[in-house]
């Protein structure tokens, strides 16, 4: 069964840093994108960036550009997803998706990692 | 403000068909045949209904059908069942990343 795992939620601290995780089986992960999607509470989808996992060539989308690095380990079939410094506003439910191409549909998708920023 | 244009909410009884609409621009869903479509219910993952404007992965019923005109997409659920109640989003590619639409909330009377 092809899946995509993601690592458990997280409740940090603004300015701390944080790299959430994504790992694939049941499939060749390097033969696959894995993009990273944003969803804010109660609202909708965000694309933020995708990573071929087999040469770790990423695109970023123009709003997530320089906010957060996306990043992959072939050995473990693992893609990160990684931010410097957190602010409130990064509190999010965030998804990692499997794309045969950057332009095609993802599936599947992780079950999201809840990330919660806060004072 | 969301990349790709997607009315709020959308109705239809059981039985009845309903049509959602996605409008993007000449950049995106006019230029590209990458138009997807997605369903999500409450506290659960996005689940993709449709690839490359009207494809369905396997698993997903044939009551599930997309298609599009000029720079304006559309997916159309055919014989609404209870369980067809969810959010739906479009996206496409625009060259070198993937928009999304705002979501449209599908409710069954």
């Amino acid at each position: 069964e092809v899946q995509l795992v993601q690592s458990g939620a997280e409740v940090k601290k603004p300015g701390e840093s944080l790299k959430i995780s994504c790992r694939g089986s049941g499939y060749s992960f390097t033969n696959y994108w894995i993009a990273w999607v944003r969803q804010m509470p109660g609202k909708g989808l965000e694309w933020m960036g995708v990573i071929d996992p087999g040469d770790s060539d990423v695109r970023y989308s123009p709003s997530f550009q320089g906010q957060v690095t996306i990043s992959a380990d072939k050995s473990i079939s693992t893609a990160y997803l990684q931010w410097n410094s957190l602010k409130a506003s990064d509190t999010a439910m965030y998804y990692c998706a499997r794309h045969e191409k950057i332009a095609a549909g993802g599936t599947p998708w992780g079950q999201g990692t809840l990330v919660t920023v806060s004072s | 403000q969301s990349a790709l244009t997607q009315p709020p909410s959308a109705s239809g009884s059981p039985g009845q068909s309903v049509t959602i609409s996605c409008s993007g621009t000449s950049s995106d869903v006019g230029y590209y045949n990458y138009v997807s479509w997605y369903q999500q219910h409450p506290g659960k993952a996005p689940k993709l209904m449709i690839y490359e404007v009207n494809e369905r992965p396997s698993g997903v019923p044939d009551r599930f059908s997309g298609s599009k005109s000029g720079n304006t997409a559309s997916l159309t659920v055919s014989g609404l069942q209870a369980e067809d109640e969810a959010d739906y989003y479009c996206s496409s590619y625009a060259g070198n990343k993937v928009v999304f639409g705002g979501g449209t909330k599908l409710t069954v009377l």
